[in-house]
């Protein structure tokens, strides 16, 4: 079993739709739940991180935590052609002032006009 | 400017050969790192160094081996290329939680 599970799309939705992207974890020594954006043939980007159970909103993304359920998810509201993108879960662990990144699979997102 | 940089972007070599890829930051951050990106986009970390020391050592072949000579550069040589080396080589840095990525070098080993 991966320590982090993501479904990998593709996923189609057209403009201004509300977009979910889900990822489960195993591992409950995860400090910090990440989501990065990658655009095609560019670095990943962070979009959104917290390390606690709840909500955190940024604009039109909110990242959900559960911890107790080891599931964390991202929410895109009013979607845009530009937020097509591949979008990569991530958990981290601190390693004497390392930060070691486990990345889900990506999801590949394409918001139609 | 950009924050972190690699070169080449591009590298094209036949099997067996060996390659470095370099990388550096001007954000000031203490934290270096290599991932590997596969052609499934699946991104895993290689190593780490913070301060010029290596923190994290994945399960990697010993064909490849990180060098930091300062806090700003991390390079990466491959020795003995195979076909399997083929991806997106990203190097990121970090100060605490956030960990900004280059544009990626992408190896294709023929």
């Amino acid at each position: 079993q991966k320590e982090v599970e993501q479904d990998p799309g593709p996923l189609s939705v057209p403009e201004g739709a509300i977009v979910s992207l889900n990822c489960t974890y195993s591992n409950s020594a995860f400090q910090y739940f990440m989501w990065y954006r990658q655009y095609s043939r560019k670095g990943p980007e962070l979009l959104m991180y917290t390390y606690s159970s709840g909500n955190k909103e940024d604009g039109r993304f909110t990242a959900q935590v559960d911890k107790s359920s080891k599931y964390i998810s991202l929410f895109i509201r009013d979607s845009q052609p530009s937020d097509s993108a591949t979008y990569l879960c991530a958990m981290s662990v601190r390693i004497q002032g390392a930060q070691k990144l486990v990345f889900g699979q990506g999801t590949r997102l394409t918001i139609n006009p | 400017d950009t924050a972190v940089s690699q070169t080449p972007k591009y590298l094209v070599t036949q099997m067996g050969n060996d390659k470095s890829i370099k990388c550096e930051q001007n954000l000031g951050h203490d934290t270096m790192y290599w991932y590997k990106q596969d052609s499934k986009k699946f991104l895993k970390i290689m190593f780490s160094y913070n301060n010029k020391e290596l923190i994290i050592n994945e399960t990697v072949p010993n064909r490849f081996s990180p060098k930091s000579p300062d806090k700003a550069h991390l390079n990466l040589h491959i020795n003995s290329l195979e076909l399997g080396d083929s991806a997106v080589y990203f190097c990121a840095s970090s100060q605490i939680h956030e960990q900004f990525f280059g544009p990626g070098t992408r190896l294709t080993v023929l």
